[in-house]
């Protein structure tokens, strides 16, 4: 049962545009979210977190929004750039008294136009 | 510099061959996790270790066995229970439960 849910597979930007990537849940005990990216045949690399205490959370170029209510985040990148091809993967965690492990969407491969 | 080292990069296994994967971390984290990739999925638990001698099963933890006899070291064993073992394996360290993970460069085994 996949709690944590990318359904867009792939998205391609132009260069300079904005980059939207979705991301739903289905556990509302949620409480810490992040972003992470993945080059090919590398690790994931953290990006970006939000706790539910927050609806929004900014560094440089990427936000990270959380609607708690839609069980919805969103990872804004502006502007998109060619080096932010790669694939984006949206984590949640419970809070701890209630488990100890990150859930993982599927990913979502995003290819920035130059 | 920190970070999460695996080993080995690629790995090829006959069937029926027991394979051992080695995660080593030098940012003193207490935490460590095993995670599998295969295409069209998210990144699976396999097992994590929340201390030293300790270490519970994920979701996927059928086939597999790990250890944890020092903080530094979190190894995991693909036994030849796992009936499908090829993947691409990610291991990763967090402090605690405080916050984001730190994963190595994954190490991907392939089955012949």
């Amino acid at each position: 049962d996949q709690q944590v849910k990318q359904n867009s597979p792939s998205l391609s930007v132009q260069e300079g545009r904005i980059s939207i990537l979705n991301c739903d849940y289905t556990n509302s005990m949620f409480d810490y979210f992040l972003w992470y990216k993945k080059y090919p045949a590398e690790g994931p690399t953290f990006l970006i977190s939000i706790s539910s205490i927050k609806d929004k959370n900014e560094d440089g170029r990427f936000t990270v929004f959380l609607n708690k209510s839609a069980k919805h985040l969103s990872l804004h990148i502006v502007p998109s750039q060619p080096g932010d091809s790669a694939v984006y993967f949206c984590a949640a965690r419970p809070p701890q008294s209630i488990g100890n492990q990150f859930y993982f969407g599927t990913g979502t491969s995003l290819t920035v136009i130059p | 510099d920190g970070g999460i080292t695996q080993s080995p990069k690629y790995l090829f296994r006959k069937e029926g061959q027991n394979v051992t994967l080695s995660c080593e971390q030098n940012l003193n984290h207490d935490a460590m996790y095993w995670y599998r990739q295969d295409p069209g999925q998210g990144l699976r638990l396999i097992y994590y270790s929340q201390i030293v001698n300790d270490f519970q099963k994920g979701d996927i933890a059928e086939g597999y066995s790990v250890s944890r006899e020092k903080k530094e070291s979190f190894p995991l064993t693909v036994t030849s229970a796992q009936k499908n073992p090829t993947a691409f394996y990610l291991c990763a360290s967090s402090i605690e439960y405080t916050g984001e993970l730190f994963f190595g460069e994954g190490s991907r085994l392939t089955v012949l």
